[in-house]
Protein backbone atom coordinates (compact mmCIF):
# COMPACT_ATOMS: atom_id res chain seq x y z
CA UNK A 1 0.00 0.00 0.00
CA UNK A 2 1.96 2.53 -1.20
CA UNK A 3 -0.05 5.66 -0.37
CA UNK A 4 0.84 9.14 -1.67
CA UNK A 5 4.15 9.67 -2.88
CA UNK A 6 6.34 12.55 -3.18
CA UNK A 7 9.48 13.09 -5.60
CA UNK A 8 12.10 14.14 -5.68
CA UNK A 9 12.65 14.30 -1.58
CA UNK A 10 15.31 16.78 -1.52
CA UNK A 11 15.91 19.06 -4.59
CA UNK A 12 19.12 21.64 -5.38
CA UNK A 13 18.09 24.27 -8.14
CA UNK A 14 19.36 27.80 -9.14
CA UNK A 15 17.32 30.61 -9.45
CA UNK A 16 15.73 30.92 -12.61
CA UNK A 17 15.44 27.32 -13.42
CA UNK A 18 12.26 25.53 -13.83
CA UNK A 19 11.61 22.79 -11.14
CA UNK A 20 8.87 20.30 -11.42
CA UNK A 21 7.49 17.99 -7.76
CA UNK A 22 5.70 14.95 -8.47
CA UNK A 23 3.13 13.61 -6.39
CA UNK A 24 1.61 10.24 -7.23
CA UNK A 25 -1.38 8.82 -4.85
CA UNK A 26 -3.07 5.11 -5.11
CA UNK A 27 -6.09 5.79 -3.01
CA UNK A 28 -7.81 7.05 -6.58
CA UNK A 29 -8.69 9.86 -4.16
CA UNK A 30 -10.75 12.68 -5.82
CA UNK A 31 -8.85 15.58 -3.70
CA UNK A 32 -5.18 16.57 -4.11
CA UNK A 33 -3.96 19.24 -2.63
CA UNK A 34 -0.14 21.48 -2.71
CA UNK A 35 1.23 23.30 0.38
CA UNK A 36 4.39 25.06 1.44
CA UNK A 37 5.77 24.73 4.93
CA UNK A 38 7.79 27.60 6.06
CA UNK A 39 9.13 28.93 9.69
CA UNK A 40 6.40 31.11 11.32
CA UNK A 41 4.04 30.29 8.54
CA UNK A 42 3.26 26.88 9.24
CA UNK A 43 1.17 25.09 6.22
CA UNK A 44 0.32 27.34 3.12
CA UNK A 45 -1.92 26.01 0.58
CA UNK A 46 -0.56 26.51 -2.73
CA UNK A 47 -2.94 25.32 -4.82
CA UNK A 48 -5.38 21.66 -5.30
CA UNK A 49 -7.79 19.92 -7.80
CA UNK A 50 -11.41 18.49 -7.00
CA UNK A 51 -10.87 16.03 -10.05
CA UNK A 52 -8.91 15.65 -13.40
CA UNK A 53 -8.45 18.54 -15.25
CA UNK A 54 -10.13 20.89 -12.22
CA UNK A 55 -7.74 22.97 -10.43
CA UNK A 56 -8.02 25.98 -8.40
CA UNK A 57 -6.14 28.59 -6.91
CA UNK A 58 -5.13 28.50 -3.01
CA UNK A 59 -3.24 31.04 -0.44
CA UNK A 60 -0.49 31.57 -1.96
CA UNK A 61 -0.42 30.14 -5.90
CA UNK A 62 1.43 32.89 -7.35
CA UNK A 63 5.17 31.23 -9.14
CA UNK A 64 3.66 28.06 -9.53
CA UNK A 65 1.63 26.09 -12.20
CA UNK A 66 -0.18 22.75 -11.63
CA UNK A 67 -2.00 19.84 -13.60
CA UNK A 68 -4.06 17.23 -13.30
CA UNK A 69 -4.30 14.83 -17.00
CA UNK A 70 -4.37 11.87 -14.65
CA UNK A 71 -6.36 11.62 -10.95
CA UNK A 72 -3.51 10.03 -9.54
CA UNK A 73 -0.79 12.71 -10.54
CA UNK A 74 -0.40 16.19 -9.22
CA UNK A 75 2.96 17.65 -10.05
CA UNK A 76 3.98 21.17 -9.02
CA UNK A 77 5.75 23.23 -11.54
CA UNK A 78 7.91 26.44 -10.27
CA UNK A 79 8.33 27.95 -13.90
CA UNK A 80 11.17 30.55 -12.87
CA UNK A 81 12.52 29.58 -9.15
CA UNK A 82 13.10 32.29 -6.95
CA UNK A 83 14.90 32.42 -3.56
CA UNK A 84 11.44 32.91 -1.93
CA UNK A 85 10.16 29.61 -3.50
CA UNK A 86 12.93 27.92 -0.77
CA UNK A 87 10.47 25.65 1.46
CA UNK A 88 9.29 22.27 2.04
CA UNK A 89 6.56 21.21 -0.14
CA UNK A 90 3.82 19.16 0.61
CA UNK A 91 1.27 17.20 -1.06
CA UNK A 92 -1.96 15.54 -0.28
CA UNK A 93 -4.89 13.95 -1.13
CA UNK A 94 -9.02 12.93 0.37
CA UNK A 95 -11.60 11.02 -1.53
CA UNK A 96 -14.27 13.77 -1.51
CA UNK A 97 -15.67 17.29 -0.57
CA UNK A 98 -17.58 15.97 2.19
CA UNK A 99 -15.58 16.65 5.42
CA UNK A 100 -12.80 13.59 4.83
CA UNK A 101 -9.31 14.06 6.48
CA UNK A 102 -6.16 14.78 4.22
CA UNK A 103 -3.57 12.33 4.28
CA UNK A 104 0.12 13.69 4.05
CA UNK A 105 3.38 12.68 1.67
CA UNK A 106 6.51 13.45 3.41
CA UNK A 107 7.56 16.51 1.68
CA UNK A 108 10.13 17.81 -0.91
CA UNK A 109 13.19 20.00 0.76
CA UNK A 110 13.77 22.58 -1.76
CA UNK A 111 16.42 25.05 -1.93
CA UNK A 112 17.04 27.73 -4.31
CA UNK A 113 20.36 29.37 -4.39
CA UNK B 1 -8.89 34.92 6.02
CA UNK B 2 -9.90 32.81 8.72
CA UNK B 3 -7.29 31.76 11.37
CA UNK B 4 -6.80 29.12 14.11
CA UNK B 5 -4.92 30.28 17.03
CA UNK B 6 -2.57 28.02 18.48
CA UNK B 7 -0.43 29.11 21.45
CA UNK B 8 2.36 28.86 22.81
CA UNK B 9 4.65 28.22 19.68
CA UNK B 10 6.87 25.69 21.72
CA UNK B 11 6.04 23.85 25.02
CA UNK B 12 8.41 22.05 27.23
CA UNK B 13 7.22 19.09 29.39
CA UNK B 14 8.49 16.05 31.61
CA UNK B 15 7.88 12.43 30.62
CA UNK B 16 4.95 11.36 32.37
CA UNK B 17 3.46 15.07 32.47
CA UNK B 18 -0.10 15.74 30.86
CA UNK B 19 -0.35 18.38 28.40
CA UNK B 20 -3.16 20.19 26.50
CA UNK B 21 -3.09 22.23 23.32
CA UNK B 22 -5.89 24.93 22.32
CA UNK B 23 -6.96 26.12 19.20
CA UNK B 24 -9.03 28.78 18.59
CA UNK B 25 -10.92 30.61 16.04
CA UNK B 26 -12.82 33.36 14.90
CA UNK B 27 -14.93 30.91 12.60
CA UNK B 28 -17.28 28.23 12.92
CA UNK B 29 -15.96 25.10 10.89
CA UNK B 30 -17.96 21.71 11.01
CA UNK B 31 -15.18 19.48 11.44
CA UNK B 32 -11.57 19.86 13.83
CA UNK B 33 -8.69 17.66 13.05
CA UNK B 34 -5.34 17.34 15.03
CA UNK B 35 -2.13 16.15 13.27
CA UNK B 36 1.56 15.60 14.09
CA UNK B 37 4.42 15.91 12.39
CA UNK B 38 7.23 14.50 13.22
CA UNK B 39 10.99 15.97 11.69
CA UNK B 40 11.27 14.83 7.58
CA UNK B 41 8.45 13.73 7.78
CA UNK B 42 4.53 15.10 6.22
CA UNK B 43 1.56 15.60 8.74
CA UNK B 44 -0.10 12.35 9.95
CA UNK B 45 -3.82 12.64 11.17
CA UNK B 46 -3.98 11.87 15.22
CA UNK B 47 -7.55 12.87 15.57
CA UNK B 48 -10.80 13.78 13.45
CA UNK B 49 -13.72 15.25 15.19
CA UNK B 50 -17.01 16.14 13.76
CA UNK B 51 -19.68 17.43 15.93
CA UNK B 52 -20.37 19.57 18.37
CA UNK B 53 -18.83 18.55 22.36
CA UNK B 54 -17.57 15.17 20.58
CA UNK B 55 -14.74 13.72 22.83
CA UNK B 56 -12.87 11.29 21.31
CA UNK B 57 -9.68 9.28 22.08
CA UNK B 58 -6.69 7.26 20.57
CA UNK B 59 -4.72 5.40 23.33
CA UNK B 60 -2.82 8.68 25.33
CA UNK B 61 -4.45 11.32 23.08
CA UNK B 62 -7.83 12.88 23.71
CA UNK B 63 -9.67 15.75 21.56
CA UNK B 64 -12.71 17.77 22.26
CA UNK B 65 -14.97 19.82 19.51
CA UNK B 66 -16.07 22.83 21.14
CA UNK B 67 -19.13 23.29 21.85
CA UNK B 68 -19.14 26.80 20.27
CA UNK B 69 -17.52 25.08 17.15
CA UNK B 70 -14.91 27.59 17.01
CA UNK B 71 -12.23 25.93 19.34
CA UNK B 72 -11.13 22.41 19.84
CA UNK B 73 -8.04 21.17 22.57
CA UNK B 74 -5.82 18.22 22.38
CA UNK B 75 -4.68 15.99 25.84
CA UNK B 76 -1.75 13.67 25.58
CA UNK B 77 -1.25 11.90 28.82
CA UNK B 78 1.33 10.22 30.47
CA UNK B 79 3.54 11.58 27.92
CA UNK B 80 6.79 9.39 26.59
CA UNK B 81 10.13 10.94 23.96
CA UNK B 82 8.66 10.02 21.19
CA UNK B 83 5.24 12.51 21.59
CA UNK B 84 8.62 14.75 20.53
CA UNK B 85 7.46 16.68 17.25
CA UNK B 86 4.78 19.49 15.89
CA UNK B 87 0.94 19.61 16.45
CA UNK B 88 -1.30 20.78 14.47
CA UNK B 89 -4.90 21.95 14.56
CA UNK B 90 -6.96 22.20 11.10
CA UNK B 91 -10.31 23.30 10.91
CA UNK B 92 -12.50 22.31 7.83
CA UNK B 93 -15.89 23.83 6.68
CA UNK B 94 -18.38 22.13 4.78
CA UNK B 95 -19.10 22.42 0.68
CA UNK B 96 -15.14 24.40 1.18
CA UNK B 97 -14.04 21.74 -1.75
CA UNK B 98 -11.65 19.92 1.57
CA UNK B 99 -9.89 22.85 1.81
CA UNK B 100 -8.00 23.54 5.36
CA UNK B 101 -7.61 26.06 7.79
CA UNK B 102 -4.13 25.10 9.63
CA UNK B 103 -3.00 26.86 13.07
CA UNK B 104 0.88 27.25 12.68
CA UNK B 105 1.68 24.40 14.99
CA UNK B 106 2.97 23.70 18.80
CA UNK B 107 6.52 22.22 18.72
CA UNK B 108 6.48 19.85 22.03
CA UNK B 109 9.85 18.48 23.40
CA UNK B 110 9.29 15.98 26.10
CA UNK B 111 12.08 15.81 28.50
CA UNK B 112 12.96 12.40 30.03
Amino acid sequence: DAGITQSPRYKITETGRQVTLMCHQTWSHSYMFWYRQDLGHGLRLIYYSAAADITDKGEVPDGYVVSRSKTENFPLTLESATRSQTSVYFCASTPTGGGQPQHFGDGTRLSIL
Amino acid sequence: GQQLNQSPQSMFIQEGEDVSMNCTSSSIFNTWLWYKQDPGEGPVLLIALYKAGELTSNGRLTAQFGITRKDSFLNISASIPSDVGIYFCAGQLSGANSKLTFGKGITLSVRP
